[in-house]
């Protein structure tokens, strides 16, 4: 069964002090993987997507990276506007454009 | 440009009643989907749109969910005899296709139901 992972559960980090964060996934056949970044009350974020073993992406403070079995997406210095939940996804060659869904990061940065 | 908005943003209704969930896309965006969260949880997918048809259902619950797109961009997601168990945040997403780097979904702001 197609199934993906995230932890932590919850991340509590003070401002500055950097961290990753996981995304295990176990596919038939993984097609893309996509980070979401969600803030209380409201949709999902797109963060990033990445194809292929090896990739990597940035964006400000965050990087995110794929392996053949997980993903890792890099807090580097955080701020507390960076507190959310992260959420990471996978799409299945041959199932179309379906999202499968972690159960999401709970992040907080403090000052 | 505008994002995707989702009407209503909040809808109580009571165990048994009949609801409707409406979803304006990105305007261009050929897919449409349809996910349901609950608290604490990541998204579940319920049902995927490629233009006016429903390229996959498999995702809804059982039959009393329903979703239309019948003119290739608005859609609405329909529940007869809500039950408590439906009360969650119903997102909708939209991509410019379902191909390699279209594929991008854009999620509006959801609608929370809540069934009494």
């Amino acid at each position: 069964e197609d199934q993906v992972t995230q932890s932590p559960e919850a991340l509590r980090l003070q401002e500055g002090e950097s961290s990753s964060l996981n995304c295990s996934y176990t596919v038939s056949g993984l097609r893309g993987l996509f980070w979401y970044r969600q803030d209380p009350g409201k949709g999902p974020e797109f963060l990033f997507t990445l194809y292929s073993a090896g990739e990597e992406k940035e964006k400000e403070r965050l990087k995110a990276t794929l392996t053949k079995k997980e993903s890792f997406l890099h807090i580097t210095a955080p701020k507390p506007e960076d507190s959310a939940t992260y959420l990471c996804a996978v799409q299945i060659h041959n199932q179309g454009g379906k999202l499968i869904f972690g159960q999401g990061t709970e992040l907080s940065v403090k000052p | 440009g505008a994002g995707v908005s989702q009407t209503p943003s909040n809808k109580v209704t009571e165990k048994g009643k009949y609801v409707e969930l409406r979803c304006d896309p990105i305007s261009g965006h050929t897919a449409l989907y349809w996910y349901r969260q609950s608290l604490g949880q990541g998204p579940e997918f319920l049902i995927y749109f490629q233009g006016t048809g429903a390229a996959d259902d498999s995702g809804l619950p059982n039959d009393r969910f329903f979703a239309v797109r019948p003119e290739g961009s608005v859609s609405t997601l329909k529940i007869q005899r809500t039950e408590r168990g439906d009360s969650a945040v119903y997102l909708c997403a939209s991509s410019l296709g379902s191909g390699p780097s279209t594929d991008t979904q854009y999620f509006g702001p959801g609608t929370r139901l809540t069934v009494l």
